[in-house]
């Protein structure tokens, strides 16, 4: 079954604590994306790659860091930098034939 | 700097009704567009993606349709069910950065 995994589904995280965020794909994409969703909001870029060993901020890249060691896995850190946390939390991967975005369940992260 | 509204955002119609929803986008330099279903809680689910040379594709009871010069997509849904439920977000790639910019969805539900 070809598709992304996102994990945990849920997160709790204490003020002052890093948290990591996994993401996984067995689509053979190179192009790996982060966004955030907020009530009332549009998804919002955190970070993305296009390629092992490289990825690039987005429009709200601070207080979050991110690896891309291998094709399959892009996980995502939200550090104690991070003022705001709490939120809804997608990965993406994208097709390079038709740039057709595909994505994961998501992880709903709280800080308590 | 590219934005998308999606206007209602909210909408309730009676099981079986024909409907329309709308997705607009202020600048015409566009790659792809695409429009996804989102359940609550859930990940986004890809429904259609419309190329910039193309002006319309269709999926089962989906019909989307693009007009690039006018900044504008429909997405139409024939014959509504409940099962339509769901909020409908769409999303331009911008031609210029190759990243895409969401609307923030019409909460859509159909009435039994």
């Amino acid at each position: 079954d070809g598709g992304i995994t996102q994990s945990p589904k849920y997160l709790f995280r204490k003020e002052g604590q890093n948290v990591t965020l996994s993401c996984e794909q067995n689509l053979n994409h190179d192009a790996m994306y982060w966004y955030r969703q907020d009530p009332g909001q549009g998804l919002r870029l955190i970070y993305y790659s296009q390629i092992v060993n490289d990825f690039q901020k987005g429009d709200i890249a601070e207080g979050y860091s991110v690896s891309r060691e291998k094709k399959e896995s892009f996980p995502l850190t939200v550090t104690s930098a991070q003022k705001n946390p709490t939120a809804f939390y997608l990965c993406a991967s994208q097709d390079s034939a038709y740039n057709e975005q595909f994505f994961g369940p998501g992880t709903r992260l709280t800080v308590l | 700097k590219q934005e998308v509204t999606q206007i209602p955002a909210a909408l309730s119609v009676p099981e079986g009704e024909n409907l329309v929803l709308n997705c607009s986008f202020t600048d015409s330099a566009i790659y792809n567009l695409q429009w996804f279903r989102q359940d609550p809680g859930k990940g986004l689910t890809s429904l259609l993606l419309i190329q910039s040379s193309q002006r319309e594709q269709t999926s089962g009871r989906l019909n989307a349709s693009l007009d690039k010069s006018s900044g504008r997509s429909t997405l139409y849904i024939a014959a509504s069910q409940p099962g339509d439920s769901a909020t409908y977000l769409c999303a331009v790639e911008d031609s210029g950065t190759y990243k895409y910019i969401f609307g923030t969805g019409t909460r859509l539900k159909v009435l039994a």
